[in-house]
């Protein structure tokens, strides 16, 4: 059971556009923490996708945009691509638990 | 290049203990935060222990309190995680994670290590 909820899965066809949100609460993303994502694909450790809610890291594609309001978050990926068939996780501060906390991840599905 | 590197895992009875190394590299290591992440097989991401670059206000998840110490040592750039009263549901690839943000609360994990695997199994 995690703090911060992702759906498990969402699929599209390539260069379709899909939305994964994060939903958390007032003790993480609503209290103000930053959301941070990550791709994890198959076999491979995770990379920062998206940090500080909206920001691209260097060499991040800008089909990858992030987005925060009131208790969530959300990922959205334009253009789908068959590379960006990965699992990805949302992550924030837990004022109550006073830790870094996961989403548990959506699989990502391109069609 | 930031580069960290996980070792020391392996099979280890219920009860026992197991220390992970974390060897870091491309970066002055003593000025960031470092982080135990772990992933059990076919599960999520798990937040296990943070230290900052100085060693104090070291934290960890109530999963695993009282049992694991994560510590470094910045004069061999190399982050510890000590694992003791292992149980079965530790059982997971534990990642190690180069930390970076302004405040605390807003850390990221912005590099990882390709993690090691512990299993706790009689």
């Amino acid at each position: 059971h995690s703090v911060l909820t992702q759906p498990p899965s969402v699929s599209g066809a390539p260069g379709q556009s899909v939305t994964i949100a994060c939903s958390g609460s007032s003790s993480n993303i609503e209290a103000g923490y930053h959301v941070h994502w990550y791709q994890q694909l198959p076999g491979t450790p995770p990379k920062l996708l998206i940090y500080a809610n909206t920001n691209r890291p260097s060499g991040v594609p800008d089909r990858f945009s992030g987005s925060r309001s009131g208790t969530s978050a959300s990922l959205a990926i334009t253009g789908l691509q068959a590379e960006d068939e990965a699992d990805y996780y949302c992550q924030s501060y837990d004022s109550g638990l006073r830790g870094w906390v996961f989403g548990g991840g959506t699989k990502v599905t391109v069609l | 290049e930031v580069q960290v590197l996980e070792s020391g895992g392996g099979l280890v009875q219920p009860g026992g203990s197991l220390r992970l190394s974390c060897a870091a590299s491309g970066f002055t290591f003593s000025t960031y935060a470092m982080s135990w992440v772990r992933q059990a097989p076919g599960k999520g991401l798990e937040w296990v222990s943070l230290i900052p670059g100085n060693s104090f206000g070291v934290s960890y998840a109530d999963s695993v309190k009282g049992r694991f110490t994560i510590s470094r040592d910045n004069s061999k750039n190399t982050l510890y995680l000590q694992m003791n009263s292992l149980r079965a549901d530790d059982t997971a690839v534990y990642f190690c994670a180069k930390n970076s943000g302004h405040l605390w609360e807003n850390y990221l994990f912005e590099y990882w290590g390709q993690g090691s695997l512990v299993t706790v199994s009689s």
